[in-house]
């Protein structure tokens, strides 16, 4: 059981929008950034968005996320093949003064 | 370009201490945060713990009993030492850079690419 809740999976078709929520609680995303991996098929995951919606140099901007509350979501405009894989949410938890991450949100492009 | 690349044996019997180094590579161990995080097949993310270049540490509560974490500077490479461990310990174990801020900011990046770990008489 992750502290963080993602959906266990999300699809699209090529060209499309999706949406991954990470919903979480007072003692880390509502207190602290949020930070999503990208995992593609047997690989390492790599940091896809920091800081809320800051990305890395490299990464395309059709990547975006954003914050509310205690809440946080990725959104991937235009959607590719090679954006199937699986996709983590993180953040700083006060309670547990450490990292904690989402179950993970598996993509499958159609 | 920081590189970090996992070592240490593959197969590790029950309720022996399971011990993992990362080297870095491409820049200074010193002045950063580095981390372990580990993935169990089939299965999510788990940040383990991390340590700053001067030894301070901080561990996950739930393996908080059973991890060491050690830098050496001087090698450029940090260690992971997980006691008394069990098939439930059975994961991919990642070693990264933790780029950490108080609480105000805090992620991995890069990554070592992995090295399993099983679990198993």
């Amino acid at each position: 059981q992750s502290v963080l809740t993602q959906p266990p999976s999300a699809s699209g078709t090529p060209g499309q929008r999706v949406t991954i929520s990470c919903s979480g609680s007072s003692s880390n995303i509502g207190s602290n950034t949020v930070n999503w991996y990208q995992q593609l098929p047997g690989t390492a995951p790599k940091v896809l968005i920091y800081n809320n919606h800051q990305r890395p140099s490299g990464v395309p901007d059709r990547f975006s996320g954003s914050k509310s509350g205690t809440s946080a979501s990725l959104a991937i405009s235009g959607l590719q093949s090679e954006d199937e894989a699986d996709y983590y949410c993180a953040a700083w938890d006060d309670s547990l003064n450490g990292v904690v991450f989402g179950g993970g949100t598996k993509l499958t492009v159609l | 370009q920081v590189h970090l690349q996992e070592s240490g044996p593959g197969l590790v019997k029950p309720s022996e201490t399971l011990s993992l180094t990362c080297t870095v590579s491409g820049g200074s161990i010193s002045s950063f945060y580095w981390a372990w995080i580990r993935q169990p097949p089939g299965k999510g993310l788990e940040w383990i713990g991390y340590i700053y270049y001067s030894g301070s540490t901080n561990y996950n509560p739930s393996l908080k009993s059973r991890v060491t974490i050690s830098i050496d500077t001087s090698r450029n490479l940090f260690s992971l030492k997980l006691s008394s461990v069990t098939a439930a310990d059975t994961a991919v174990y990642y070693c990264a850079r933790f780029l950490y801020g108080d609480n105000i900011y805090n992620w991995f990046d890069p990554w070592g690419q992995g090295t399993l770990v099983t679990v198993s008489s």
